[in-house]
């Protein structure tokens, strides 16, 4: 069964860092793109970054770009985000979420989620 | 990189059907084949209904089908049951390594 967990996330203030965790397994996690879509609190779904398969392209939405950075070891099966100068409107479920390729069109196809790990910037 | 245009509600008896629709640029949906449909049930991570425009991926009933004209994609739900009620998103591919979501559509049944 393809699975995959989140985790990580947690209260952290304005300004402060927070780095979340994907465990896959069920599936040849080198072989596929990986990507984090949020979720605020009732709101919609926002697509926040992705990498491709090796893990030498990666693309960030306008939004977390230059504070976020995603990234990926094979060997380990794990996918990470890195999130600097957390903002309150950063707040949100963070989803894992597997491609259906290996990295062109990025965050196009996406056909498995996580549970999701929350995340809450409040000071 | 702005968020796809979706109408925020529809609605439909069971057994009608309904489409959604989702508008975006020559930026992502018109240059573009990679549009996707999700499906949200409140409390559950999203389901994958359509890719590239119109595929559906396995297990998914042919009941959904997705279409493209233009700068606008769109989602047909035939034969409505009480179970597709849920929020329904659209996304595409924008260039230059990113993807952007709609804003969500809240279909009754």
């Amino acid at each position: 069964e393809v699975q995959l967990v989140d985790s990580g996330g947690g209260l952290v203030q304005p300004g402060r860092s927070l780095r979340l965790s994907c465990a896959a397994s069920g599936f040849t996690f080198k072989e596929f793109a990986m990507n984090w879509v949020r979720q605020a609190p009732g709101k919609g779904l926002e697509w926040v970054a992705g990498i491709n398969w090796k893990g030498n392209t990666m693309g960030y939405a306008d939004s977390v770009k230059g504070r976020f950075i995603i990234s990926r070891d094979n060997a380990e099966n794990s996918l990470y985000l890195q999130m600097d100068s957390l903002r309150p409107e950063d707040s949100g479920l963070y989803y894992c979420v597997k491609d259906m390729g290996v990295g062109p069109y990025l965050g196009s196809r996406l056909d498995t989620w996580g549970q999701g790990t929350l995340v809450t910037v409040s000071s | 990189q702005s968020a796809l245009t979706q109408p925020p509600s529809a609605s439909g008896s069971p057994g009608q059907s309904v489409t959604i629709s989702c508008t975006g640029t020559s930026s992502d949906i018109g240059t573009y084949n990679y549009v996707s449909w999700y499906q949200q049930h409140p409390g559950n991570a999203p389901k994958l209904l359509i890719t590239e425009v119109n595929k559906r991926p396995s297990g998914v009933p042919d009941r959904f089908t997705g279409s493209k004209s233009g700068n606008t994609a769109s989602l047909t739900v035939s034969g409505l049951q009480v179970e597709d009620e849920a929020e329904y998103y659209c996304s595409s591919y924008a260039g230059r390594d990113k993807a952007v979501f709609g804003g969500g559509t809240k279909l009754t049944v």
